[in-house]
């Protein structure tokens, strides 16, 4: 079965510092996609970045950059330059193998709170 | 750029009413996703329409419906409503057969009573 772990239910950083957010994947598949979505306190759920199993570069969206070591099943969110305004939830995603309309499972999020 | 838009934004019934929740995908997405996201948890699939048709089925009880219409917005509706059915109800869009990005709708809050 398919699976996303993010081990961090709770991080705090310093305003213009970077940060990492961890998450890793399992899944039998060989096509599957990676998504990172921000999620703030009002409640809506906000799309950042995308990354294919195949893709070779990884994906890059402004301030968020996507470091996808496909051997370690790993697809760790960074943000660099953080601001007051990145703090929320993160949730990282996987979709199944490429069907129609796949679904999408969520981890269980990181809560990201900045400090000033 | 247009959005996914849902209604309503919030909604408040009493336990064994029903509930009709709407979604409007983004202009030119033929896929439709529903998601629950209860206090505290990560968004679980529901159901997801392609092309009108009903394509995969989640963690839906059989007390809720869904279908897609030739419009492509999208209605779930909601029946005998328990305390549990207290959620964040997401919408979400896509172009093509899954192979895309899914945008989300900004949500609509519903609270059981």
């Amino acid at each position: 079965a398919q699976k996303i772990t993010q081990t961090q239910p709770g991080m705090f950083v310093q305003e213009k510092e970077a940060v990492t957010l961890d998450c890793t994947y399992d899944t039998s598949d060989q096509s599957y996609g990676l998504f990172w979505y921000k999620q703030p306190s009002s409640g809506e759920m906000i799309f950042l970045i995308y990354q294919g199993s195949y893709d070779e570069q990884n994906a890059t969206e402004g301030r968020y950059s996507l470091n996808f070591q496909k051997a370690r099943k790993s697809a760790n969110l960074v943000i660099s330059a953080s601001q007051l305004g990145d703090s929320a939830m993160y949730f990282c995603a996987m979709r199944e193998a490429y069907s129609s309309a796949s679904k999408i499972i969520f981890g269980s999020g990181t809560r990201l709170s900045i400090r000033p | 750029a247009a959005g996914v838009i849902q209604s309503p934004r919030h909604l408040i019934k009493e336990k064994r009413e029903t509930a009709t929740l709407k979604c409007y995908p983004i202009p030119r997405h033929d896929t439709v996703y529903w998601y629950q996201q209860g206090p505290g948890q990560d968004p679980q699939f529901l159901i997801s329409f392609y092309e009108k048709m009903q394509s995969d089925k989640g963690s839906i009880p059989d007390r809720f419906s869904a279908q897609q219409f030739s419009d492509y917005h999208s209605e779930l509706n909601m029946s005998s409503l328990e305390l549990g059915d207290s959620a964040l109800y997401f919408c979400a869009s896509s172009p093509g057969q899954g192979r895309e990005t899914q945008y989300f709708g900004p949500g609509t809050r519903l609270l059981v009573l």
